[in-house]
């Protein structure tokens, strides 16, 4: 079947901008992760969903990163008022309880803040 | 807390040579998954292969193979016959088997060059 997809690829925005990424698991997948891959930082985890709702956002940076999950499903991570050091590559990653919960990685969402 | 250590930054293999790549972690849990995932230029995370700690056995998938040693916490990973395609940063990560899913946490990666 299809694997995780994202949206956009590559998003160039202007500080203090609102952006919006998306994500779009494995079909019948029930868990949900946002990850964020810096230069400085490596792989950070951000929010983490088990259906609908958020049992560990332990990872969101400030209260300008703000996530949610309709229908089971898809997922958008929303950073408001944009700064540089946001600037990074937004991973999201789904699983099921099937294979250990192992985690499907998407391509991934450059932003680049200007 | 848990952490993943990879101290190797980069390392280059000869195509069609054998190499391991080292990682170590730090946890007080006895339950748990270990991971490794390739990402290649492209960005996108591909699962390479799976440990689960309760398991002795260590896993096996084509050309690769880990090296699991609970006891000393260590997880390295073995690509014999290495290819060109091999060539990409290469993640160690630690999950929790507490709860049915739980984050991952990642080791700074290494970045693996293979030589024609």
């Amino acid at each position: 079947g299809a694997g995780v997809s994202q949206s956009p690829s590559n998003k160039v925005t202007e500080k203090g901008k609102d952006v919006e990424l998306r994500c779009d698991p494995i079909s019948g997948h029930t868990a949900l992760y946002w990850y964020r891959q810096s230069l400085g930082q490596g792989l950070e985890f951000l929010i983490y969903f088990q259906g609908n709702s958020a049992p560990d956002k332990s990872g969101l940076p400030s209260d300008r990163f703000s996530a949610e999950r309709t229908g089971g499903s898809v997922s958008t991570l929303t950073i408001q008022r944009t700064q540089q050091e946001d600037s990074a590559v937004y991973l999201c990653a789904s699983s099921s309880l099937r294979y250990s919960g192992t985690q499907y990685f998407g391509p991934g969402t450059r932003l680049t803040v200007l | 807390a848990q952490t993943v250590t990879q101290s190797q930054p980069e390392m280059s293999v000869q195509e069609a040579e054998t190499v391991t790549l080292s990682c170590t972690y730090d946890t007080s849990e006895s339950d748990y998954y270990l991971f490794w995932y390739k990402q290649p230029p492209s960005r996108q995370m591909i699962l390479v292969i799976r440990q689960e700690a309760y398991k002795q056995q260590n896993a096996t998938e084509n050309r690769f193979s880990v090296n699991f040693q609970k006891a000393a916490k260590s997880f390295s990973l073995k690509i014999s016959d290495s290819q060109l395609g091999d060539a990409a940063m290469y993640f160690c990560a630690y999950r929790s088997q507490t709860g049915a899913n739980s984050k991952l946490t990642f080791g700074k990666g290494i970045t693996l060059s293979v030589r024609p």
